[in-house]
C-alpha cells in the first residue's frame, strides 16, 4: 500500500498549457511539500503546507500553486508552462515540520 | 541550517559495509544529522538521523564525532540495491522550520558486485 503517490508518473505537454499533478498521503501526516528536481539532479523545496500555513520558496514563480483539498492531499498547479519547468517533481509528507519526509515516486514533467 | 561536505562519488563491494562520511562544522547544538538517500528514478528515502549520540535502526548506523563536526553513515553490509546518491542534512527539529530538506550533492555509492 503506497504511503505517498503521485498522478501521473510522466507529463508531456506544450509551452503555455496549464496542468496540475496530484499527490495523496495515507501515512496521516500533518504535512505536505513539493519539490523539483532539475536536470542537473539538484533538489529544491518549493512549498510546505500544513493546515496551519503555507511557506512558499520565494524563487518559486506565482505560475505554481498548491491545491490542498484535505489534508492527504496537496496537489501541484502550473500555469503558462515553459521550456524551464521541465524536470521531477516529488511530492512528501511528514507529521509536523521537522519529522523525516516520506517522498512520493516523482512526476516526470517534459515541456515541449 | 549548517552546510555539509560530501564526498561525491564512493565504491564498496558487495557484503562489506559502506562508510560514507559527512562534514558540518558549522552545525549549531540545536541541530540534527539527517541522512536521505536517492535510488535512481525514485524518490528521496529516509535513512535515519541523530543528535549527538550514535543511532542504529534496521538500514544504517550513524555514528556522530564528540564535538558534532562529523558525522559517519554506516551500511553494515552492503548490496546491489544500496547503489544510490546518499544526502547528509543538518537541520532543526522539534518545532518551526518549514523551509523543507536542504539537498546538496551528496555521495553517488556505487556497490561493486
Amino acid at each position: 500500500d503506497t504511503a505517498v503517490s503521485q498522478t501521473p508518473k510522466y507529463l508531456v505537454t506544450q509551452m503555455g498549457n496549464d496542468k496540475s499533478i496530484k499527490c495523496e498521503q495515507n501515512l496521516g501526516h500533518d504535512t505536505m511539500y513539493w519539490y523539483k528536481q532539475d536536470s542537473k539532479k539538484f533538489l529544491k523545496i518549493m512549498f510546505s503546507y500544513n493546515n496551519k500555513e503555507l511557506i512558499i520558496n520565494e524563487t518559486v514563480p506565482n505560475r505554481f500553486s498548491p491545491k490542498s483539498p484535505d489534508k492527504a492531499h496537496l496537489n501541484l498547479h502550473i500555469n503558462s508552462l515553459e521550456l524551464g519547468d521541465s524536470a521531477v517533481y516529488f511530492c512528501a509528507s511528514s507529521q509536523e515540520f521537522d519529522y523525516e519526509q516520506y517522498f512520493g515516486p516523482g512526476t516526470r514533467l517534459t515541456v515541449t | 541550517d549548517a552546510k555539509t561536505t560530501q564526498p561525491p562519488s564512493m565504491d564498496c563491494a558487495e557484503g562489506r559495509a559502506a562508510n560514507l562520511p559527512c562534514n558540518h562544522s558549522t552545525i549549531s547544538g540545536n541541530e540534527y544529522v539527517y541522512w536521505y538517500r536517492q535510488i535512481h528514478s525514485q524518490g528521496p528515502q529516509y535513512i535515519i538521523h541523530g543528535l549527538k549520540n550514535n543511532e542504529t535502526n534496521e538500514m544504517a548506523s550513524l555514528i556522530i564525532t564528540e564535538d558534532r563536526k562529523s558525522s559517519t553513515l554506516i551500511l553494515p553490509h552492503a548490496t546491489l540495491r544500496d547503489t544510490a546518491v546518499y544526502y547528509c542534512i543538518v537541520r532543526r527539529s522539534g518545532g518551526g522550520g518549514a523551509d523543507g530538506l536542504t539537498f546538496g550533492k551528496g555521495t553517488h555509492l556505487i556497490i561493486q558486485p
